[in-house]
């Protein structure tokens, strides 16, 4: 059964820095594309970033409002995807989810087929 | 990529059909899903590729459409579909733009 589940979210000052955590199982996670995604309070959902698979290069891409502040890792011997989040603003204030899902024929980037619960990081002075 | 869905509301009774719409401001080709959202969960994956559901979805969830035009249809309302829906594009990236969801509340 694939598990994905988030941690570090928390209250962070305007400006400050937080690293959240997603430990994955039940899947090949050297060979997943990982991504974040989030949710801000009662509003919809916006892709933040993607780390590819090694194997496909292991880049990554963001989403505009988080170039440049977001870095988004993972260590494979670990099972383990990172999003290190700095000069966060109050607009960063939201539920991230850590994602994957495979890759069908015909499809260069895969849909999410699976979905942590979340973790709520909330930027507030 | 904009994806627009609509409406942003739609009130249903149970055992009616919902019809809901999603639009891409260029072709996404097929490389579209959708996602059901319930207050207070993660969303979870109905239909990719525009039209294949995903493993265990049922029957009355169905996806149409290519290119631009999308359609999520609910072919008989049951108590436990009236939550949020999301499309995504997975076309182009970064980023792959969900639209701004549709909520399918009881009449």
């Amino acid at each position: 059964e694939v598990q994905l589940v988030e941690s570090g979210g928390g209250l962070v000052k305007p400006g400050g820095s937080l690293r959240l955590s997603c430990a994955a199982s039940g899947f090949t996670f050297s060979h997943a594309w990982m991504t974040w995604v989030r949710q801000a309070p009662g509003k919809g959902l916006e892709w933040v970033g993607r780390i590819k698979s090694k194997n496909d290069g292991g880049t990554t891409d963001y989403a505009a409002p988080v170039k440049g502040r977001f870095t988004i890792s993972r260590e494979d011997s670990k099972n383990m995807l990172y999003l290190q989040m700095n000069s966060l603003e109050i607009e960063d204030t939201a539920v991230y989810y850590c994602t994957t899902g495979s890759r069908r024929s015909g499809s260069q980037s895969p849909p999410i087929d699976y979905w942590g619960p979340g973790t709520l990081v909330t930027v507030s002075s | 990529i904009v994806m627009t869905q609509s409406p942003a509301t739609l009130s249903v009774s149970p055992g009616e059909r919902a019809t809901l719409s999603c639009r891409a401001s260029q072709s996404v080709s097929s490389n579209l899903a959708w996602y059901q959202q319930k207050c207070g969960q993660a969303p979870r994956l109905l239909i990719y590729g525009a039209s294949t559901r995903a493993t265990g979805i049922p029957a009355r969830f169905s996806g149409s459409g290519s290119g631009t035009e999308f359609t999520l249809t609910i072919s008989s309302l049951q108590s436990e579909d009236f939550a949020v829906y999301y499309c995504q594009q997975y076309n182009d990236w970064p980023p792959e733009t969900f639209g701004q969801g549709t909520k399918v509340e009881i009449k």
